[in-house]
């Protein structure tokens, strides 16, 4: 089946400073995804792509969607405290059809 | 802003066990979902539905699964015989089915703990 490597898995940063985590897979999606998971509920969908070299924004949230369409990057910028949780990268062959999951990147801000 | 709701919150079960969990999809969506994240890991897909019959499956969702849209609100999900390795968190997720830009919206999420 497909697979997702999401790294890193963890990351410790000061607020303020900016963030990246990336996804690739080793098959093709036509659709990405972002997630972000807060403890003890659902994955909540932070940014969709749809369009290989795609680049979308949502606040201080920027993904984009690679060229092979097999890697998308998340990038936060001035972290605050509340962006603590876990972030999901995730992929769809379909509008309607299965997401797959990458295995999540925990991160914490030191405030 | 509409959302899809799952009860109970935390199911407690003893091995071997049936149970059910439930969900209501948002209103006019017409694909629905189950996923499953065992602690700590990622989210896993079980199911998806669409039309009253299942349109895909994982290899998880086995013999010892099914689902069921009883009425024209709830989607359940039924473990026959629970297992210890069927404790996780399981999600439920639906979406318009209007569009290749349509998006699942996922439930907060039933805990299952089978002792």
């Amino acid at each position: 089946g497909q697979q997702l490597n999401q790294s890193p898995q963890s990351m410790f940063i000061q607020e303020g400073e900016d963030v990246s985590m990336n996804c690739t897979s080793s098959s093709i999606f036509n659709t990405w995804l972002w997630y972000k998971q807060d403890p003890g509920e659902g994955p909540v969908l932070l940014i969709a792509l749809y369009k290989a070299g795609e680049l979308t924004s949502n606040g201080r949230l920027t993904a984009q969607f690679g060229i092979t369409r097999k890697d998308s990057f998340l990038n936060i910028s001035a972290s605050i405290p509340s962006d603590v949780g876990i972030y999901f990268c995730a992929g769809q062959a379909g509008g309607y059809q299965k997401v797959t999951f990458g295995i999540g990147t925990k991160l914490q801000v030191i405030p | 802003e509409p959302e899809v709701t799952q009860t109970p919150s935390h199911q407690v079960t003893q091995m071997g066990q049936e149970v059910i969990l439930r969900c209501v999809p948002i209103s006019n969506h017409l694909y629905f979902y189950w996923y499953r994240q065992i602690l700590g890991q990622k989210v896993e897909f079980l199911v998806s539905f669409y039309n009253n019959e299942i349109s895909e499956k994982s290899e998880i969702f086995d013999d010892q699964f099914s689902v069921e849209r009883p009425d024209g609100s709830n989607f359940t999900l039924k473990i026959r015989s629970t297992k210890l390795e069927d404790s996780a968190m399981y999600f439920c997720a639906s979406s318009e089915f209007m569009s290749i830009t349509d998006t699942q919206y996922f439930g907060p999420g039933t805990r299952l703990t089978v002792l």
